[in-house]
């Protein structure tokens, strides 16, 4: 069956430092792959999406990359801020189908001051 | 506003005790979902629906109902909701080909007693 893995325990950095998140996935063929961020009582909130056809995806401070030979992509947040702590999360989907995302459960971050 | 609304936002009722929570969008969108979350599982799709008056299960449906015969709403049924349903649930909306672009509701914290 799919399973998607990322790191279960919290990641704690220092403000100012580079975040990296890693999402791994097995028996799974992507079309496309998102990240999400959730903060505690809220909905996921999409932040970006790559496809399998591409590598590095960037948005500001934030950048994402994709390798399907892997199955594994690392999501970074350069320059973090305490405002960037929260939950994390990796969806793969498909293009037809369902279309249901497939999440991992998330991985939590906290950015000290 | 753009945005996906439910209610109600918590919810402590009994089992066996029906209930509905609703889901509406205001985005027009044609895709309509309900995942539930629980913790160290991720997000998982209850059913969806692909347009008014087609609906079909997802990952998780025992025990669910969904009917969908306005575009804008997509409730959730619990006919006869028990203990193991007590989750944390979202409803997402996103235009039918561009399923990758959903957009999630606050979420619905259900506790079953």
């Amino acid at each position: 069956s799919q399973k998607i893995e990322q790191n279960s325990e919290a990641l704690n950095i220092q403000e100012g430092k580079t975040a990296t998140l890693t999402c791994n996935y097995t028996n799974y063929s992507p079309a496309y792959l998102q990240w999400y961020r959730q903060d505690p009582g809220r909905g996921p909130v999409f932040l970006l999406l790559i496809r399998e056809n591409e590598k590095e995806k960037r948005k500001e401070r934030l950048k994402v990359t994709f390798d399907t030979t892997l199955k594994q992509s690392l999501f970074h947040i350069t320059a973090s801020q305490p405002a960037d702590s929260a939950t994390y999360l990796c969806a793969l989907g498909q293009y037809t189908g369902r279309r249901a995302l497939t999440f991992g459960s998330g991985t939590r971050l906290q950015v000290q001051p | 506003e753009a945005q996906v609304t439910q209610n109600p936002r918590y919810l402590i009722t009994v089992t066996g005790k029906k209930l509905t929570v609703t889901c509406s969008q205001n985005m027009n969108h044609e895709y309509m979902s309900w995942y539930r979350q629980d913790p160290g599982l991720g997000l998982r799709q209850i059913y969806y629906s692909m347009n008014v008056e087609v609906t079909d299960k997802g990952d998780v449906p025992e025990g669910y109902k969904v009917s969908r015969k306005e575009k804008r709403n997509f409730p959730l049924i619990l006919e006869s909701p028990s203990p193991n349903q007590t989750s944390l649930y979202f409803c997402a909306s996103s235009l039918r080909d561009r399923a990758y672009e959903q957009y999630f509701g606050p979420g619905t914290r259900l506790t079953v007693t």
